[in-house]
């Protein structure tokens, strides 16, 4: 079954850390690849999406997210992190048939 | 641009009762979509529109939700009768047209219901 697999449900950093999100999707032929982040008490919105070319996607706020091919991966970045970052944030797969999985999202707070 | 609007922001029912949502997408949009979302999981496609014809509702509980989107424009969800499993965040998205042609999504702030 087409599905997308996020880790660590629950990370918790201080201002200025890293973040890295793991996102697993599994193998469907082409896939379209996408980030959204739904801030507390906001909607859905879309921080990067990958289509196709440069496996390195920027997308706003900082965030910039590597698709590797080869391990079916597409991982979410950001070198530091601030207060405003505090956000839940799903990895989505579109396989072309008219539907989007969702992984299970990652709940991030970050402590200032 | 107006977003996409949902509404009622929340709503708490008894089991059994019935529950109807609102959506009204970005003006133009002609692909519409409800997502159900479960307290710690990621959405999940209920149905989709293409103007006024379903396109996938093969995840809908048929035998007791319920989609229209008569006009092509606005979109409502019915519950009837609702259980509790069925306490979830339901979210409302639209797009120009389908994903894989690079046209994105626009979420709802959504409806959160609660059924006791």
């Amino acid at each position: 079954a087409q599905s997308v697999s996020q880790h660590n449900h629950h990370v918790i950093l201080s201002e200025a850390a890293s973040l890295e999100l793991g996102c697993n999707y599994s193998y469907g032929g082409t896939v379209n690849l996408f980030w959204y982040v739904q801030y507390p008490g906001q909607h859905l919105q879309l921080l990067l999406k990958y289509f196709s070319g440069d496996p390195l996607v920027k997308g706003i706020k900082g965030f910039e997210a590597e698709f590797i091919k080869s391990k079916f991966s597409f991982n979410l970045r950001k070198p530091s992190v601030q207060w405003s970052d505090t956000a839940e944030y799903f990895c989505a797969a579109y396989y072309g048939n008219n539907r989007l999985a969702f992984g299970k999202g990652n709940q991030v707070v970050v402590i200032p | 641009e107006a977003g996409v609007a949902q509404s009622p922001r929340y709503k708490i029912i008894e089991k059994r009762q019935s529950v109807a949502f609102w959506c009204n997408p970005i003006s133009g949009h002609a692909t519409l979509y409800w997502y159900q979302q479960i307290l710690g999981q990621g959405p999940k496609l209920l149905i989709q529109f293409q103007n006024n014809g379903v396109v996938d509702d093969s995840q809908l509980p048929k035998d007791r939700f319920s989609a229209e989107r008569l006009k092509g424009v606005d979109s409502t969800l019915k519950i009837q009768p609702a259980k509790l499993e069925d306490s979830a965040v339901y979210l409302c998205a639209s797009s120009l047209g389908p994903a894989r042609l690079n046209y994105g999504y626009t979420f709802g702030s959504g409806t959160r219901l609660t059924v006791v």
